[in-house]
C-alpha cells in the first residue's frame, strides 16, 4: 500500500483556477469512487473538503471541486483565494486496509 | 456538535510503547457505521493512516506498521485507545484521532487537535 502521488506544490495567482492531481493504482482509486480530499494550514489539524470524489461537506466552499479519471482523481479551487494558500491532500479508500493518504500537495497564492 | 481530543505522552523513549488516548464527545461509537481512526504526521511530512475501529470492534491497521498497533475502545467512555510497540525516533510526529462517519463512505469528517510525541532518548 503505497503513498497516493501528489505534485509537491501547485500555485495560481488569486481569482484563478488551480488543480491538483492524486495518482494511485487500480487498487485504490481507479478502483472506488471514495476519494477525499483535506486541507491542512500550518499548525491545524486536517480540514475534511469533499469526500466520495465529489460531495462538499456542509460550510464548504462551491469553489472546491472534485473529479476523478482512471486512476487519478484530482481537486480544483476556482477563483482562487489568499485563504486558500495550504497543504492538501487525497485519500482514498483501499479495501481491506482502508485508506491511503496522497503525498500531499502545497498550494501557494501568488 | 463533535469534538475529538488526543491524550498521552509527549515524550517517549526508543523501544518503549506509546499509548494515546481519544476522547470524544457529540456521537457514540456503537452507532451502526461509526468509526475512530489514527493519522499521523511527522513534522513537516504527509499524512498516514495508521488504525481505525469501527462501531462493531472491527478494526484495521496499516498494513506497513501492522505487527506494532493495536487500536481498542471503551464505548462507555466514549474513548479509543492505540498502542504502538517499539518506538522509533522515526516515529516522532503529531498523532491525530478523526471521525468516520460510515464504512461505506470512508472519509475523516471531524478531527481532533493532533498531540505531537517525540521519541529520544
Amino acid at each position: 500500500q503505497s503513498a497516493l502521488t501528489q505534485p509537491a506544490s501547485v500555485s495560481g495567482s488569486p481569482g484563478q483556477s488551480i488543480t491538483i492531481s492524486c495518482t494511485g493504482t487500480s487498487s485504490d482509486v481507479g478502483s472506488y469512487n471514495l476519494v477525499s480530499w483535506y486541507q491542512q494550514h500550518p499548525g491545524k489539524a486536517p480540514k475534511l473538503m469533499i469526500y466520495e470524489g465529489s460531495k462538499r461537506p456542509s460550510g464548504v466552499s462551491n469553489r472546491f471541486s472534485g473529479s476523478k479519471s482512471g486512476n487519478t482523481a484530482s481537486l480544483t479551487i476556482s477563483g482562487l483565494q489568499a485563504e486558500d494558500e495550504a497543504d492538501y491532500y487525497c485519500c482514498s479508500y483501499a479495501g481491506s486496509s482502508p485508506y491511503v493518504f496522497g503525498t500531499g500537495t502545497k498550494v501557494t497564492v501568488l | 456538535q463533535i469534538t475529538l481530543k488526543e491524550s498521552g505522552p509527549t515524550l517517549v523513549k526508543p523501544t518503549q510503547t506509546l499509548t494515546l488516548t481519544c476522547t470524544f464527545s457529540g456521537f457514540s461509537l456503537s452507532t451502526s457505521g461509526v468509526g475512530v481512526g489514527w493519522i499521523r504526521q511527522p513534522p513537516g511530512k504527509a499524512l498516514e493512516w495508521l488504525a481505525l475501529i469501527y462501531w462493531d470492534d472491527d478494526k484495521r491497521y496499516s498494513p506497513s506498521l501492522k505487527s506494532r498497533l493495536t487500536i481498542t475502545k471503551d464505548t462507555s467512555k466514549n474513548q479509543v485507545v492505540l498502542t504502538m510497540t517499539n518506538m522509533d525516533p522515526v516515529d516522532t510526529a503529531t498523532y491525530y484521532c478523526a471521525h468516520s462517519i460510515s464504512s461505506s463512505s470512508p472519509h475523516f469528517d471531524y478531527w481532533g487537535q493532533g498531540t505531537l510525541v517525540t521519541v529520544s532518548s
